[in-house]
Order: C-alpha cells, then structure tokens, then sequence
C-alpha cells in the first residue's frame, strides 16, 4: 500500500514570494490533515478536510494561507505571500473517516522563508 | 482546551536498558490517546493508541504503553532499548466526540528526543 506523498520535498524561498504543496493521501482515506511543525515543537494542525469539505481551519492564517482539496482525494496547501515566521516542516497525514482512526503522514515538506 | 505535556526535552538511555517517555494530558472528557515516532527527515509513524478498554496498548517494535486516567497519564514504555530507537517521540490526545466536529483536533506534545547509546 502505498503512503502519503508529499512534494516537492524541501523549498527555499524569499519572503513575500508565494509557495504551494501538493499531498496525495492514501487511497481510500476520506480525512486529509495539513500540520505545520515549526524546528522544536509538535506539529500544529493547519486545516481538516473529511472528503472536499473542511472540518476545522481554525488554526489557518487565512490572510495568507490556503488549501483546498477540490476531487476529495489530492490537496494543495498554499501561502502568499510568505513571511520568515512560515519557516517550518509541511506535514499532509490522513485517515480513515470515523472512529478515531491513527493519522498516516507523508514526509513533509521543509520550507526555508528567506 | 486539551493539551499534553511531555515533561522531558531528552532521554538518554543505554542500549539494553528500560525506556519511558512520559506524557500527561488534559481533556473536558474521555481521551483518545496516541504515541508517533519521528526520524530525521520524515514524517511521523504511528506506534500505538489507546481508545478504551485495556490500559496497556502493546503497538509496533515492541513499544507500549499503559494508560492511567487518575494520573491523566499515558507513558510510553519498551523493555529493552535498541541504538535504533533514538528518535523524536510525540504524544497527542484528543476529546471523544465526533470526529467530524470542528475542534475535535489531534493535539501533539512538544516531543522528547531520545538518544540510545551502545
């Protein structure tokens, strides 16, 4: 079975710029999550996706952030434009849909906001 | 608001010896509870979860952990270190309710490093 795929794997960029990541879940998983872990700390939830809808992006900077999973399967994590303080680890996890199933995670992504 | 602690920044440990890390929690109500493991470079990997019944959860390469609700802990515990075990240790809780309820959030810990040495 495959896992949860991220890309691109590392980014460097300068502030201001835009930046976007892509995750496919695992086949089947109706339940997408996107976690920032920024260097020294657990991973913080960004935004919940059951199927295309969101369940919670109450930890979401809307003001530059976004993410929208349109076919309920792949999902795009955007921010524009960037600041030094997004520096941090982009994690996609995702899960069965119901109980309190574990979340899988892909490798995330490493951006460095210069 | 739920929260976990993870009171200890690093465990250092021998190869051969006891390992715990420990965690304590807090939620309104009952917790889900879950133990991740994280290696340089990669995403997280899901070792154990406790959701009712037993309290102590046997999960992968040998790890478990024992939940106490009176202590509001949930340690994570493997009898015999392995130099392969040094890694990023989360623990994460959540509330029961509806998966689907917007606030029923996965809550990490802050993480403690642990180092095994031969």
């Amino acid at each position: 079975e495959a896992g949860v795929a991220q890309s691109p794997r590392y980014k460097i960029i300068e502030k201001r710029q835009s930046v976007a990541f892509w995750c496919n879940p695992i086949s089947g998983h109706a339940t997408l999550y996107w976690y920032q872990q920024i260097l020294g700390q657990g991973p913080k939830l960004l935004i919940q996706f059951q199927n295309n809808g969101v369940v919670d992006d109450s930890q979401l900077p809307k003001d530059r952030f976004s993410a929208e999973r349109l076919k309920g399967v792949d999902s795009t994590l955007k921010i524009q434009p960037a600041k030094l303080e997004d520096s941090a680890v982009y994690l996609c996890a995702s899960s069965l849909e119901g109980l309190p199933y574990e979340q899988y995670f892909g490798p995330g992504t490493r951006l460095t906001v210069t | 608001a739920q929260s976990v602690a993870q009171p200890e920044d690093q465990v250092n440990v021998a190869e051969g010896n006891p390992l715990t890390v420990k965690c304590t929690y807090s939620v309104s109500g009952n917790p889900y509870l879950f133990w991740y493991v994280q290696y340089p470079n990669r995403g997280l990997q899901f070792l154990l979860k406790y959701i009712t019944g037993d309290n102590l959860v046997k999960g992968s390469y040998g790890f478990e952990a024992e939940f106490n609700k009176s202590q509001t802990s949930f340690h994570l515990k493997k009898p015999s270190a392995l130099v392969s075990d040094s890694a990023l240790y989360f623990c994460a809780v959540r509330d029961w309710g509806p998966i689907k309820a917007a606030g029923n959030k996965l809550t990490f810990g802050g993480g403690t490093r642990v180092l095994v040495k031969p």
